[in-house]
């Protein structure tokens, strides 16, 4: 049972390079996000999606898109990396149809910017 | 907008003993859902225990269980019989009933399980 797989677990960017996080879930869930966690802090949602080509803001989307061009895959693109980014990053998804509403997550992916 | 508060960001516990975590929330709905994540080492977030609005009685999980105030806006949790297994972040969490289903967390407590 993969659940949510999260791609690369950790990576260094030099300051103004762009990279992607990719997501993919095999569990048929409609609603997919992203969340990112700083240091001794909660999670803050950056990104969702409620299905294929719906896509919106959470609480801090500065500096990053996404995409959702099926159902599977949600892949988080930040352009221009700057040190504020530095983080390390959930994706997570849930099934719009169970009333539970828990949300099934990642491993994480440990970002670094210098 | 909602709001999850954590008062105490780190809490520890003899072995055996009880632990009790708190959280408090601000909204201004009538029907939502609260949960508790635990995020260990491995970073794996993790659900521990979930509560609906609109069921008075307390949600249980095996040595989980909350004591849910719905008009203090109070959800905290309670760990008995402590296991070192249980040493982890813990996150409170809201979400709304309607609509997507997009959590709002709190700060987290790091719990700490004395041998």
């Amino acid at each position: 049972n993969a659940g949510v797989t999260q791609t690369p677990k950790f990576r260094i960017l030099k300051i103004g390079q762009s990279m992607t996080l990719q997501c993919t879930q095999d569990m048929n869930h409609n609603y997919m996000y992203w969340y990112r966690q700083d240091p001794g802090m909660g999670l803050k949602l950056i990104y969702y999606s409620v299905g294929a080509g719906i896509t919106d803001k959470g609480e801090v989307p500065n500096g990053y898109n996404v995409s959702r061009s099926t159902t599977e895959d949600f892949p988080l693109r930040l352009e221009l990396a700057a040190p504020s980014q530095t983080s390390v990053y959930f994706c997570a998804s849930s099934y719009a149809g169970a009333n539970t509403g828990e949300l099934f997550f990642g491993e994480g992916s440990r970002l670094t910017v210098l | 907008a909602q709001t999850v508060t954590q008062s105490q960001p780190e809490m520890s516990v003899q072995e055996a003993e009880t632990v009790t975590l708190s959280c408090t929330y601000d909204t201004s709905e009538s029907d939502y859902y609260l949960f508790w994540y635990k995020q260990p080492p491995s970073r794996q977030m993790i659900l521990v225990i979930r509560q609906e609005a609109y069921k008075q009685q307390n949600a249980t999980e095996n040595r989980f269980s909350v004591n849910f105030q719905k008009a203090a806006k109070s959800f905290s949790l309670k760990i008995s019989d402590s296991q070192l297994g249980d040493a982890a972040m813990y996150f409170c969490a809201y979400r709304r009933s309607q609509g997507a289903q997009k959590l709002v967390f709190g700060q987290g407590t790091r719990l700490t399980i004395n041998p």
